[in-house]
Formats: C-alpha cells, structure tokens, sequence
C-alpha cells in the first residue's frame, strides 16, 4: 500500500505556464481533496470531490482545475501559473468506515515555485 | 463563518518540558475535531480525533487533546515533549456527524521547536 502519491515532488514554472499536479491513492477511497499549504495560512482547500465523477469547489478555487480521472486518480491543474500560486500542494483522501472513524491521508506533497 | 483558531504561532520549549498548544472553533453544532502533525519536510499526519463520548481524547506519541464544548475548545497536551516533537500543529474541525460531506477547516498552524 503506497497510500497517496503525488508527482512532481517539486516544480519551477514561468509565469503563464501551466502544469498539471498529479495524485493517486491505492486505499479505495471514495473522497479526495486538494489543499494549498503558505506560511501563516494553514491549508486551505482548493478543490475537493466526493465520489469518482463529482468535483466541487473549495476555499481558494480561482485558477485551478480539477478532474477525478477515476476512483484512484485527482488532478489539479493551473492553466496559467501566477507568483501567487507558489505553494506547497497536497492531495488528501479520506476514508469513512464508520461514524467516528473517519480519517484523512496525506500526501507527501508537491512544492511549487512560480518565477 | 465557520473558522478555526490556533493563538500560538510558534512555541519553544525545552526537552520534559510540558506543552499545550491552544484550538478554538467556532461550529454551532455537532462537531469533529482533529490534531495533524507535520515534521519537516513531511505531510500531515493523524495525531488524534475527537467525535463524540469522552471528552479526553489519547492519540499517538503520548499526545492528548480535551474537548470543552463550553469553550469551543480542543487543546493538545504532552506531559513532557522530546525534540523529536519538533514540527507544525495543525487543529482541524468539520461541523456534522460521521457521514456528512462537511470538509476539514484548519488552523494556521504553531510551530513547535524543542531545544535539547
């Protein structure tokens, strides 16, 4: 069991660029997410999706996008990289046995730079 | 809004000394509560959770939270840290019980350095 993976480990983009982040999970989880961790802020959630199929907006959506190729798969997308977006990114999924069991994995995440 | 606070932004202590790190949220109902760990240059982990019953939760590494509904309340506590407790603190909480879609809000985090 890999548990969530994520490539790249680590990216530079120009302005204007666009690069796609990718995230799988081998647990069969049917919720994933993708949050956005700065200095000071916590994480914050960009783009989440609940089941293979649906994708819904987070916190912080504006200039990304998602898709949930399948149950194992959640990219991100940034179509036109900006210095704003420079952040370390995590994909997470989340599993819910049971009431109270609930937990959510991590990803190793993915350190972005934007010049 | 729903929102989490954590005050302290970055703590020092020395090794056996004792640590609690305040978390406060404001839900008006049902509550989740969760601790995440990142050492450096790790992802988050699980440190422990609270969804109902007893109020005292025990996580991993010795680590404890208390949850005080009166307070809107969820402090971490360690009896005596180690410097490999050194990382970030994150509280987390969604409002709802068990199956709803409600997503994890997080604090900002308190950095936590033990010197030896």
């Amino acid at each position: 069991n890999a548990g969530v993976t994520q490539t790249p480990k680590f990216q530079v983009l120009k302005t204007g660029q666009s690069m796609t982040l990718q995230c799988a999970q081998d647990m069969n989880h049917n919720s994933m997410y993708w949050y956005r961790q700065d200095p000071g802020m916590g994480l914050r959630l960009i783009y989440y999706s609940a089941s293979e199929g649906t994708t819904d907006k987070g916190e912080v959506p504006n200039g990304y996008n998602v898709s949930r190729l399948n149950k194992r798969e959640f990219s991100l997308r940034l179509e036109s990289a900006a210095p704003s977006q420079t952040s370390v990114y995590f994909c997470a999924s989340r599993v819910f046995p049971g009431p109270g069991q609930e937990t959510q994995y991590f990803g190793p995440g993915t350190r972005l730079l934007v010049l | 809004a729903q929102s989490v606070s954590q005050h302290n932004h970055h703590v020092i202590l020395s090794e056996a000394a004792s640590l609690e790190l305040g978390c406060n949220y404001s839900y008006g109902g049902t509550v989740n509560l969760f601790w995440y760990v990142q050492y450096p240059g790790q992802h988050l982990q699980l440190l422990l959770k609270y969804f109902s019953g007893d109020p005292l939760v025990k996580g991993i590494k010795g680590f404890e939270a208390e949850f005080i509904k009166s307070k809107f309340s969820f402090n971490l506590r360690k009896p005596s840290v180690q410097w490999s407790d050194t990382a970030e603190y994150f509280c987390a909480a969604r409002g709802g019980y068990g199956g709803s879609q409600g997503n994890l809000i997080f604090g900002k985090g308190t950095k936590l350095s033990v010197k030896p």
